[in-house]
């Protein structure tokens, strides 16, 4: 169980256009989704918490006009991430928590390969 | 700052021979430590360690925590080239309704026959 679907695996735009990245959590209701963002060589950076039917939380250094969240639903969650540049490339990866199990509980996306030419 | 900070970065190692991977913390308000094993796309689950002293074995794997010195390690015994991987520790920490997983930055592992 706890399985989070997430959607595209890999995406290529050009410069300028937006892509927007979709997490689904299949089996359980995810109130709480993470996005994370993976450097090569580096840790996971999360970006932003959000929380469904509200705004979502930025961390400092993450401009919220340019990565775009929404948690329109228990299920889905999406980052759309506008006017892509190429220094926006990078690996990006939702997760979900599942409510009770505490640190145990995140689940995570398969990660979305972003490249931008 | 809340940090996470692993060693080595980089491991390479032959089939059968046994790793020690290191993780610290600083972290308000921890709660516990997760490590994770991560191979082309999403991290998948390991190990959850909360209290101090108290070894987690899955197979080969296990892993132990000392909350006293900020410190975990995971342990892979006779390793195999399937055990090739980035291994991510996270600190889990709570503070009022939030909640933070903060990840070190990994260690690559690579097993040769």
């Amino acid at each position: 169980g706890a399985v989070v679907s997430q959607h595209p695996s890999r995406v290529i735009c050009k410069s300028g256009t937006s892509v927007k990245i979709e997490c689904r959590s299949l089996d359980f209701q995810a109130t709480t989704m993470f996005w994370y963002r993976q450097f090569p060589k580096k840790s996971l950076m999360l970006m932003a918490t959000s929380n469904e039917g509200s705004k979502a939380t930025y961390e400092q250094g993450v401009e919220k006009d340019k990565f775009l969240i929404n948690h329109a639903s228990l299920t889905l969650s999406t980052l759309t991430v506008t006017s892509a540049h190429p220094e926006d490339s990078s690996f990006y990866i939702c997760s979900a928590r599942v409510v009770g199990r505490g640190g145990r509980g995140y689940t995570f996306g398969s990660g979305t390969r972003l490249t931008v030419v | 700052e809340d940090k996470v900070v692993q060693s080595p970065l980089s491991l390479v190692v032959h089939e059968g021979d046994t790793v020690t991977l290191n993780c610290s913390y600083e972290v308000t308000n921890f709660r516990s430590l997760l490590w994770y094993k991560q191979e082309k796309k999403a991290p998948t689950f390991l190990f959850m360690l909360t209290s101090s002293g108290i070894e987690k074995k899955s197979g080969r794997l296990s892993s132990i925590l000392d909350k006293k010195e900020l410190f975990s390690i995971l342990n892979i015994t006779a390793t195999q080239t399937g055990d090739s991987a980035v291994y991510l520790c996270a600190a889990f920490s709570t503070q009022g309704g939030s909640e933070k997983l903060v990840f070190g930055k990994g260690t690559k592992l690579t097993v040769n026959p």
